[in-house]
């Protein structure tokens, strides 16, 4: 399978507990973005990536979400001290410079 | 802010019928506007787009128009099948920015 590839694809936490997902994207794509999409919206955006340069991030945003794109491959987001309002479904995409992006399955996080 | 809203929120037709969806988007830079089709559980899944330079965009059954002046787009769908039944998004980025501001969404459901 050459498509976005997200890890776990569920998560159940403790509201407190720290959570980091996995995305890995299609591998000649220099692109990788992260949005959130709760029951019923739209996906919101978070962060997006340009090789391994984090180029933009959501106002909207906490200082609880950090992600990371180490060697320009896959990325990380990792959520600390998660809340109720953290529960989501967590959508990875990638693609090359302003060309179509390609979503993967997603993680869906519910914090207890 | 950047804003894309999206109508009808839910669409009824009956097989064979047409269906149209339409958006509006506040950000004057926007230059590419893309549809997303995504099924229950599923990741969502581009169907459409059109940059900018293109008045409309027609693929088989889809097509999409867009009017720069008014800031509008639409998603036509002609001939629907049970199986365009989905939620369907809208989504616009500019040239300054590669993220995509989504819309709320539609519900289409296409009776036999």
């Amino acid at each position: 399978d050459t498509g976005v590839s997200q890890n776990p694809r569920h998560k159940i936490t403790k509201r407190g507990q720290n959570v980091t997902f996995r995305c890995d994207p299609i591998s000649e794509h220099n692109r990788l973005y992260w949005y959130r999409q709760t029951l019923g919206q739209g996906p919101e955006f978070l962060t997006y990536f340009q090789n391994e340069a984090q180029l933009e991030k959501s106002r909207l945003l906490s200082d609880r979400f950090s992600a990371e794109r180490p060697k320009g491959s896959f990325s990380t987001l990792e959520i600390q001290r998660t809340e109720q309002g953290d529960s989501a479904m967590y959508l990875c995409a990638s693609s090359l410079s302003y060309d179509t992006q390609y979503f993967g399955p997603g993680t869906r996080l519910t914090v207890l | 802010g950047e804003n894309v809203e999206q109508h009808p929120s839910t669409l009824s037709v009956q097989e064979g019928d047409s269906a149209v969806i339409k958006c509006t988007y506040s950000d004057s830079a926007s230059n590419y506007f893309p549809w997303y089709k995504q099924e229950l559980g599923k990741r969502p899944q581009l169907i459409i787009d059109i940059r900018s330079n293109v008045g409309e965009k027609k693929d088989q059954r889809i097509a999409v128009t867009l009017n720069k002046t008014a800031k509008h787009f639409s998603l036509h769908i002609t001939e629907t099948q049970p199986e365009d039944s989905a939620v369907y998004f809208c989504a616009a980025s500019s040239y300054n920015t590669d993220k995509l501001i989504f819309g709320t969404g539609t519900r289409l459901q296409v009776f036999p």
